[in-house]
C-alpha cells in the first residue's frame, strides 16, 4: 500500500540552527501539508501547498518556517532558526484530490532542539 | 472556527469487551467531514474511519464502527471484540467540505488490559 515517507524520523539540533524535514507524498496525490504535534498535546496544523504554493498557512507557521517542492516527488519544510518550542513531531501528510479525500499521514520526524 | 472535544482523557477495557469513545465538535457547516485516527506509541497516525456528513448511515470497518448524531454533533468511536493491538492514543478531527485542512481534539488515550 502506498505510504507518506519520512526523513529523519528523529533529529537533534542546537538553537538557532537551520532544520530541513523531508517528505515523499503518496505518488498520485496533489495535495501536502505539514502537521506539528507537541509532546502531550494535540496535532496541530501548520501549512497546506498545492499547485506548487502554499494554499493555507496557521498562525504557528510564521517567518521561520517554509515549505518547498524542489522535485516532483519530495516536500521539505524548513525551519530557519530553531527555538526551544519548536521541538515536537512533525508530520507530513498528502491527499490525492477531491475535498474530503482522506488525509494520509507519515510516521513523522520527531525534532528535538537543545 | 471549528473545534472538536474529546472528554475522555483516558479509558480501559478488557480485551475482547467493547468500548466507546466520545467526539464533540462545533460547526456552522452543513457538510464536513469526520475521522478517527490512531496513534500508537510508535506515533503514526493512522486512519481508522471516516464519515462524510451529508450520509446518514453510519461508518462501519470491521470492528470500528461510529455514531454519527448530526443534530447532536456528536461522533463516537465503538470498538468492539478489543485487541491489545488497539493501545493507543484515538484521535477525532474535522475537516470542512470545501476545506483544506483536518482540525483535531486532544485525543483520548485507551489501554486494552489483557
Amino acid at each position: 500500500e502506498p505510504e507518506v515517507t519520512q526523513t529523519p524520523s528523529h533529529q537533534v539540533t542546537q538553537m538557532g540552527q537551520e532544520v530541513i524535514l523531508r517528505c515523499v507524498p503518496i505518488s498520485n496525490h496533489l495535495y501536502f501539508y505539514w502537521y506539528r504535534q507537541i509532546l502531550g498535546q494535540k496535532v496541530e496544523f501548520l501549512v497546506s501547498f498545492y499547485n506548487n504554493e502554499i494554499s493555507e498557512k496557521s498562525e504557528i507557521f510564521d517567518d521561520q518556517f517554509s515549505v518547498e517542492r524542489p522535485d516532483g516527488s519530495n516536500f521539505t519544510l524548513k525551519i530557519r532558526s530553531t527555538k526551544l518550542e519548536d521541538s515536537a513531531m512533525y508530520f507530513c501528510a498528502s491527499r490525492q484530490g477531491m475535498s474530503g479525500n482522506t488525509i494520509y499521514f507519515g510516521e513523522g520526524s520527531w525534532l528535538t532542539v537543545v | 472556527a471549528q473545534t472538536v472535544t474529546q472528554s475522555q482523557p483516558e479509558m480501559s477495557v478488557q480485551e475482547a469487551e467493547t468500548v466507546t469513545l466520545s467526539c464533540t465538535y462545533d460547526t456552522s457547516e452543513s457538510n464536513y467531514y469526520l475521522f478517527w485516527y490512531k496513534q500508537p506509541p510508535s506515533r503514526q497516525m493512522i486512519l481508522v474511519i471516516r464519515q462524510e456528513a451529508y450520509k446518514q448511515q453510519n461508518a462501519t470497518e470491521n470492528r470500528f464502527s461510529v455514531n454519527f448524531q448530526k443534530a447532536a454533533k456528536s461522533f463516537s468511536l465503538k470498538i468492539s471484540d478489543s485487541q491489545l493491538g488497539d493501545t493507543a492514543m484515538y484521535f477525532c478531527a474535522f475537516m470542512e467540505s470545501s476545506g483544506d485542512k483536518l482540525t483535531f481534539g486532544t485525543g483520548t488515550r485507551l489501554a486494552v488490559r489483557p
